[in-house]
């Protein structure tokens, strides 16, 4: 089962900062928290990964707390292309090579 | 480069049939990991090769099974189809099985059977 959990869906308009909560609540000292998404009738994309420290990178930034029982992910300008299904996934750092753990995601809908 | 493609997109069987799903890899990556989606389960992994050895396994049954070639290429194969096998058949590389190495994926097989 996954051990994350993220809202079912939001909204944001165009060119706002989207902010997507993930909570993982269980995660352990090992494991990483990961970021991808799915756009619709395309395989999922990755997008960001940390362990404790905030991470930014071309696409997002991620903020995990201090306890690291949650994290968010930031789109600072959505565009219309960045609706899509967005997975918040955590993955252990040895023993699992290409297992990825999915749960529901969140369905993200940008708006003009 | 080129990304993960995946043979073929579409495909419709029958219920009894068996089927073959193929999968190249991103040239250079070893490691090549399977799943399946459907609108109830969502997206759930299948099985994971490196090395053309079998790594992990997903809560699937016997029927579902894969393999791997020395060029890294996968294929997967599901015997005695049931209805509830259609879903997209998702296929994704990565250079090895290190964390921080993530994985591409493809755009995947939709199976049908009828």
């Amino acid at each position: 089962d996954a051990k994350t959990t993220q809202p079912p869906s939001m909204d944001c308009a165009e060119g706002r900062a989207a902010n997507l909560p993930c909570n993982h609540s269980t995660i352990s000292g090992n494991e990483y928290v990961y970021w991808y998404r799915q756009i619709h009738s395309q395989g999922p994309q990755y997008i960001i990964h940390g362990l404790k420290n905030n991470e930014t990178n071309e696409m997002a930034s991620l903020i995990i707390t201090e306890d690291r029982k949650s994290s968010t992910l930031i789109l600072p300008h959505a565009t219309l292309r960045d609706t899509a299904v967005y997975y918040c996934i955590v993955r252990p750092l040895y023993n699992q090579g290409g297992k990825l753990i999915f749960g529901q995601g969140t369905e993200l809908s940008v708006k003009p | 480069k080129a990304g993960v493609t995946q043979t073929p997109r579409y495909l419709i069987k029958t219920r009894g049939q068996q089927v073959t799903l193929s999968c190249s890899p991103i040239s250079g990556h070893r490691s090549v990991s399977w799943y399946q989606q459907t609108p109830g389960q969502g997206l759930q992994f299948l099985f994971e090769y490196f090395s053309e050895t079998q790594r992990n396994k997903g809560n699937f049954p016997g029927r579902f099974s894969g393999r791997q070639f020395s060029n890294s290429r996968s294929e997967m194969n599901v015997s005695t189809l049931e209805l509830g096998d259609s879903a997209l058949y998702l296929c994704a590389s990565s250079f090895d099985r290190e964390i921080g190495n993530e994985q591409f994926f493809g755009p995947g097989t939709r199976l049908t059977v009828l």
